[in-house]
């Protein structure tokens, strides 16, 4: 049974960058052709995709976000990574990492998601 | 456009049958796949592809897509599908993943 584990400060200050670390376990990150993600959820609204990387090191984003996003994988460790620079409070959320499956072109889905961490941006 | 618009809420009787809808252009070309989300607790996919359940989704669960709209149908609603639910496809830049409707609470009365 794969399991994904988020890890990270859980407040950040206003203009820094929020680093967060998803431990995949159950099973290789390099293993299947699976894209590795990142998706958050402000309080109370909708979920919103940040960006994906494949084990490979390619890597897409949000475009909304693209500007602040660096997402990275280190297989060695079974891990990967977020860091997202200058953030204000709307960047305060509860932030997912989730593994997707590509069937084909036209299907694609999230299933096995991390439990989530809640990031707070505040001085 | 990236957009998937749904309806903010919907309620269904118990043992009822509930239609969550999901409208947006990338859905006539990818398929969408939906996600339960209980309080405090991380997504859970239902459906996936033209109609595919997970293992361990109740077979009460389907989905289905015409033109621009993807539905989610609960036929025969239990109080443990009270929930969130969204919708998700490739986005316009060709994502996977990219863009999640907006989300419907579902209440089963």
């Amino acid at each position: 049974q794969v399991q994904l584990q988020e890890s990270g400060p859980g407040l950040v200050k206003p203009s820094q960058t929020l680093s967060l670390t998803c431990t995949v376990s159950g099973g290789s990150i390099s293993s299947g052709t699976y894209f590795w993600n990142w998706i958050r959820q402000p309080a109370g609204k909708g979920l919103e995709w940040i960006g994906r990387i494949y084990t490979s090191g390619s890597t897409n984003y949000n475009p909304s976000l693209k500007s602040r996003v660096t997402i990275s994988v280190d297989t060695s460790k079974n891990q990967f990574s977020l860091k997202l620079s200058s953030v204000t409070a709307a960047d305060t959320a509860v932030y997912f990492c989730a593994r997707a499956v590509v069937i084909s072109s036209t299907i694609s889905y999230a299933d096995y998601w991390g439990q989530g961490s809640l990031v707070t941006v505040s001085s | 456009s990236s957009e998937l618009t749904q309806d903010p809420a919907v309620s269904v009787a118990l043992g009822q049958t509930v239609r969550i809808t999901c409208q947006g252009d990338s859905l006539r070309s990818y398929y969408a796949s939906w996600y339960q989300q209980k309080p405090g607790l991380a997504p859970v996919l239902v459906i996936y592809g033209k109609n595919n359940r997970p293992s361990g989704i109740p077979d009460r669960f389907s989905g289905s897509t015409s033109r621009n709209t993807a539905s989610l149908t609960i036929t025969g609603a239990q109080a443990e599908d009270e929930a969130d639910y969204y919708c998700n496809s490739r986005d316009s830049s060709g994502n996977h993943l990219g863009v999640f409707g907006t989300g419907t609470k579902v209440t089963v009365l």
